[in-house]
């Protein structure tokens, strides 16, 4: 199947830094791209969804000058956490649709585990 | 609102059997169901995909149901083996929109 690679896997940093996070699309080109936050036994949350060439869809609550997003390329999408503070501390997954002959097939990215101190 | 409930937090079996697990959805019309697998610390992987009109799908040991009318997809693992421990996820396109809306998940531990 498709692969989505994220980077890094796991990020530590201080109480006011930023933190960029990249998603790529290794062997398929992707319009779109999703953002999802998954706190601790709990689901994923979708954060924003990405379009290439064009301004990221927020969810609502969701804050855009937080969460910067950017899709510059099919191949390439990147979410910056902004001024980070502990309550960001979270696991954050990016996904790329695909299509396929049975329909539109979303693949996840290994994650990332942030944590803010 | 739009609601998806996977009934089990947890399920346990034993070696052998076959694990059925439950995704019910409310105030949706999906045009399609997705299941999705996830061990702890990483993200999802795609399992199954089955379309509206579709009754039932299968894919080796796994066979995914889905009921419009009772508006539920029901997941199996046949023959399960340790190696199925982990959460599993349904997903329903959400009405209108270009994305998924995911359950809660199931925790399933296979029982050597």
């Amino acid at each position: 199947g498709a692969v989505v690679s994220q980077h890094p896997s796991r990020v530590i940093c201080k109480s006011g830094t930023s933190v960029k996070i990249e998603c790529r699309s290794l062997d398929f080109q992707a319009t779109t791209m999703f953002w999802y936050r998954q706190f601790p036994k709990q689901s994923l949350m979708l954060m924003a969804t990405s379009n290439e060439g064009s301004k990221a869809t927020y969810e609502q609550g969701v804050e855009k000058d937080k969460f910067l997003i950017n899709h510059a390329s099919l191949t390439l999408s990147t979410l910056t956490v902004t001024s980070a503070h502990p309550e960001d501390s979270s696991f954050y997954i990016c996904s790329a649709r695909d299509r396929g002959l049975a329909g539109w097939s979303q693949y996840f990215g290994p994650g990332t585990r942030l944590l803010v101190l | 609102s739009q609601k998806i409930e996977q009934n089990s937090e947890a399920l346990n079996i034993q070696e052998g059997k076959t694990a059925t697990l439950t995704c019910n959805y409310t105030n949706y019309s999906p045009a399609y169901l997705q299941w999705y697998r996830q061990d702890p610390g990483r993200g999802p992987v795609f399992l199954l995909l089955i379309r509206e009109n579709e009754k039932e799908k299968r894919k080796e040991r796994l066979k995914v149901t889905f009921d419009t009318t009772l508006k539920q997809s029901l997941f199996h693992i046949t023959a399960s083996q340790p190696a199925d421990s982990a959460t599993y996820l349904c997903a329903l396109d959400r009405t209108g929109a270009n994305n998924l809306f995911f359950g809660t998940g199931t925790r399933l531990t296979v029982i050597p």
